[in-house]
């Protein structure tokens, strides 16, 4: 049950498009398509984004996008704002109930 | 729309006991009793961990190695609520505990309402 592997930052700004990449092993990202990212603001719970890969549940802007190759999964937020700045979590299914998140990575928008 | 309230967190010694609750509201178009549930915490400053999970009647339950042995996951679906007893507890189980309701979509996949957490200090 290792953590999934994220940049610790990356930064944008308005306008511009920022991917965060999150790479684990065959046995979780790259081994099912349960790869879900979540938004957390400071001081709140998190905030389901992504999920299976590339799905946005309702109420999500499509500015955020996800996709997956091999062991790796990326979200991209296209056209930043403000409001975009957060922290952002990565997590893969591994099997029989059990998953496994990322580190995190902190989106600046500059 | 889902609502999901833990308590019962708070300061335990090194060693000690603590049992969180979450309750959970708001489902129009399922029951509680649909949904496997988890508990995902965060130590102070750092990322999620995703801890245990238990399957929607209850008769399967799952958990990080971190605190196997030490925690058990249990829910009452005749009171729409899930509980986390947690035992011998260490300072590093100092942590916001989330319950989080787990999306079902071709599978178990992914946890798509916390609720607001509970903070659990574990210190002498």
């Amino acid at each position: 049950q290792s953590a999934l592997t994220q940049p610790r930052s990356v930064s944008g700004s308005p306008g511009q498009s920022v991917t965060i990449s999150c790479t684990g092993t065959s046995s979780d990202v790259g081994g099912y398509i349960y790869v879900s990212w979540y938004q957390q603001y400071p001081g709140k719970a998190p905030k389901l984004v992504i999920y299976d890969v590339y799905k946005r549940p309702s109420g999500v802007p499509d500015r955020f996008s996800g996709s997956k190759s091999g062991n790796t999964a990326s979200l991209t937020v296209s056209g930043l704002q403000a409001e975009d700045e957060a922290d952002y979590f990565c997590c893969s299914y591994a099997g029989t109930y059990t998953w496994v998140f990322g580190g995190g990575t902190k989106l600046t928008v500059l | 729309e889902v609502q999901l309230l833990e308590s019962g967190g708070g300061l335990a010694q090194p060693g000690g006991s603590l049992r969180l609750s979450c309750g959970a509201s708001g489902f129009t178009f399922s029951s509680f009793s649909s949904f496997a549930m988890s508990w995902v915490r965060q130590a102070p400053g750092k990322g999620l961990e995703w801890v245990s999970s238990i399957t929607t009647s209850g008769d399967g339950t799952f958990y990080a190695d971190s605190v196997k042995g030490r925690f058990t996951i249990s829910r009452d679906n005749s009171k729409n609520t899930l509980y986390l007893q947690m035992n011998s507890l260490r300072a590093e189980d100092t942590a916001v505990y989330y319950c989080a309701k787990t999306l079902y979509s071709s599978g178990w996949s992914s946890f798509d309402y916390w609720g607001l957490g509970a903070r659990v200090t574990v210190s002498a």
